[in-house]
C-alpha cells in the first residue's frame, strides 16, 4: 500500500532550527510536496522536490532522497508565526497526491 | 492569496437535511478537487475534476454528490449525512493533472458538523 509517515507533533524554541522528517512509500514517484497549514486556514504550498538534494527558499529548505524514500523540511530562525501543521505529500505514478497526517509544530518563546 | 474561495465557512446540519458546499477558483486552473480533512488523519481525496470531467471518485458514499458546471466552480451536494461525516471539507485547484511541479491551491474549507 501507499503510505506517508511523519511525526505527529514537535516543539521548538523561537530563533532555533527544526527539522521535520517524512518517509514515503508510493506506487511510482513524481515528486514530493510540503505544505503549511495554520489552524482554521488553507494549506499553503511551501516546496516541491523531485530530484535528490536540498532546495533552499529563504528560512525554509527541503531535502529529498529518492533512494531512501525520505524527505525533510528544515526551518531556520524560527518565529512564533511558524507554529502550524506541516503536511508532507508524495505524488504517485498516477499523479495523485498521497498525504501524511501532518506534523504539528509548536514554537515556544 | 484568495485564489480559491469556499462557502460557507461553517455549516451545522441534521442528518436528514440537504445542503451544498460551494467552491470557486480565480486562478484560471483546469483541475479542481474535493478533500475531507479529519483531525490527526491524512487528507482524503474525494473527487477530482479535470476540464469539468470527473476523473476520480475514491469510493465516496453516494450521500456526497459533486457537480462541476465549469472549470471555475465546484459544488459538493450533501444529503442524509452521518455523524462521522463531520470534518473540514477542502477544495483545491491546480493548473492541470499529470504534471509534477504544479502545486494545488486550497481554499480555507467548510467546517461541517452533523447533529
Amino acid at each position: 500500500g501507499q503510505n506517508i509517515d511523519q511525526p505527529t507533533e514537535m516543539t521548538a524554541t523561537e530563533g532555533a532550527i527544526v527539522q521535520i522528517n517524512c518517509t514515503y512509500q508510493t506506487s511510482g514517484f513524481n515528486g514530493l510536496f510540503w505544505y503549511q497549514q495554520h489552524a482554521g486556514e488553507a494549506p499553503t504550498f511551501l516546496s516541491y522536490n523531485v530530484l535528490d538534494g536540498l532546495e533552499e527558499k529563504g528560512r525554509f529548505s527541503s531535502f529529498l532522497s529518492r533512494s531512501k524514500g525520505y524527505s525533510y523540511l528544515l526551518l531556520k530562525e524560527l518565529q512564533m508565526k511558524d507554529s502550524a501543521s506541516y503536511l508532507c505529500a508524495a505524488l504517485d505514478s498516477n499523479y495523485q497526491l498521497i498525504w501524511g497526517a501532518g506534523t504539528k509544530l509548536i514554537i515556544k518563546p | 492569496e484568495t485564489g480559491v474561495t469556499q462557502t460557507p465557512r461553517h455549516l451545522v446540519m441534521g442528518m436528514t437535511n440537504k445542503k451544498s458546499l460551494k467552491c470557486e477558483q480565480h486562478l484560471g486552473h483546469n483541475a479542481m478537487y474535493w478533500y475531507k480533512q479529519s483531525a490527526k488523519k491524512p487528507l482524503e481525496l474525494m473527487f477530482v475534476y479535470n476540464f469539468k470531467e470527473q476523473t476520480e471518485n475514491n469510493s465516496v458514499p453516494s450521500r456526497f454528490s459533486p457537480e462541476c458546471p465549469n472549470s471555475s466552480h465546484l459544488f459538493l451536494h450533501l444529503h442524509t449525512l452521518q455523524p462521522e461525516d463531520s470534518a473540514l471539507y477542502l477544495c483545491a485547484s491546480s493548473q492541470s493533472i499529470g504534471t509534477g511541479d504544479q502545486p494545488q491551491h486550497f481554499g480555507d474549507g467548510t467546517r461541517l458538523s452533523i447533529l
